[in-house]
């Protein structure tokens, strides 16, 4: 059983599209995350969610909008893509907020903006 | 503000020599520790923390990290290592007591050769 879920794999846009990552997490978590992982390896959070509240929110564009229906689902909106969203982006999840918590992360979504 | 700098980008190693992986942090607040490992093409898993106590972790698979205060210090170190540790290992901090926001180093690519 896949613990944290995220759809698609990869994805392969052009400039300017507006697109969807999906993530879903089986483990009855409160609380999901999107980070970003950009060519170097470098991964930084974006957002974090709290029982479909938003409590973390990185200084990110707002063509970034991420969007919790419920606990277990965090999808990742973004409008006009541009070349530097080039990256790897990855779902995580936890029990809760508390920092004690460990995170799980999905497989990540490489997305490719052309 | 925090920050972590992992001090090695790649580490080359022999099968079955010892290994240390180089973290250190800077914060001025109280902070929890994290090692997560990513092997190619997956998302992150937490190897170990140090929320409190003991100021040495160890995790399952032989790896083991000091929590060193007065150096801000993280090292990750395992006596014998095997292929299959080949990854890239981060190391992350978050505030003790604030939400789980966790501020990744840049990475350390562990490549172990026979």
């Amino acid at each position: 059983d896949t613990a944290v879920s995220q759809t698609p794999k990869y994805l392969v846009t052009q400039m300017g599209n507006d697109k969807s990552i999906k993530c879903e997490q089986n483990l009855g978590h409160d609380t999901m995350y999107w980070y970003k992982q950009d060519s170097k390896k470098f991964l930084k959070i974006m957002f974090s969610y709290n029982n479909k509240e938003l409590i973390i929110n990185e200084t990110v564009p707002n063509r970034f909008s991420p969007k919790s229906p419920d606990k277990a689902h965090l999808n990742l909106h973004i409008n006009s893509l541009e070349l530097g969203d080039s990256a790897v982006y990855f779902c995580a999840s936890s029990p809760g907020p508390s920092t004690t918590y460990e995170q799980y992360f999905g497989p990540g979504t490489r997305l490719t903006v052309t | 503000a925090q920050s972590v700098t992992q001090l090695d980008s790649q580490v080359p190693v022999f099968e079955e020599a010892p290994v240390e992986l180089r973290c250190n942090y800077s914060s001025s607040v109280s902070v929890y520790l994290f090692w997560y490992v990513q092997y190619p093409n997956q998302g992150l898993q937490l190897l170990l923390k140090y929320l409190s106590g003991s100021t040495l972790v160890e995790s399952i698979n032989g790896f083991e990290a000091e929590f060193n205060k007065s150096q801000t210090s993280f090292h990750l170190r395992k006596p014998s290592v095997h292929i299959s540790d080949t990854a890239e290992y981060f190391c992350a901090v978050s505030s003790a007591g604030g939400y789980n926001k966790l501020i990744f180093g840049a990475g350390t690519r562990l490549a172990v050769h026979p």
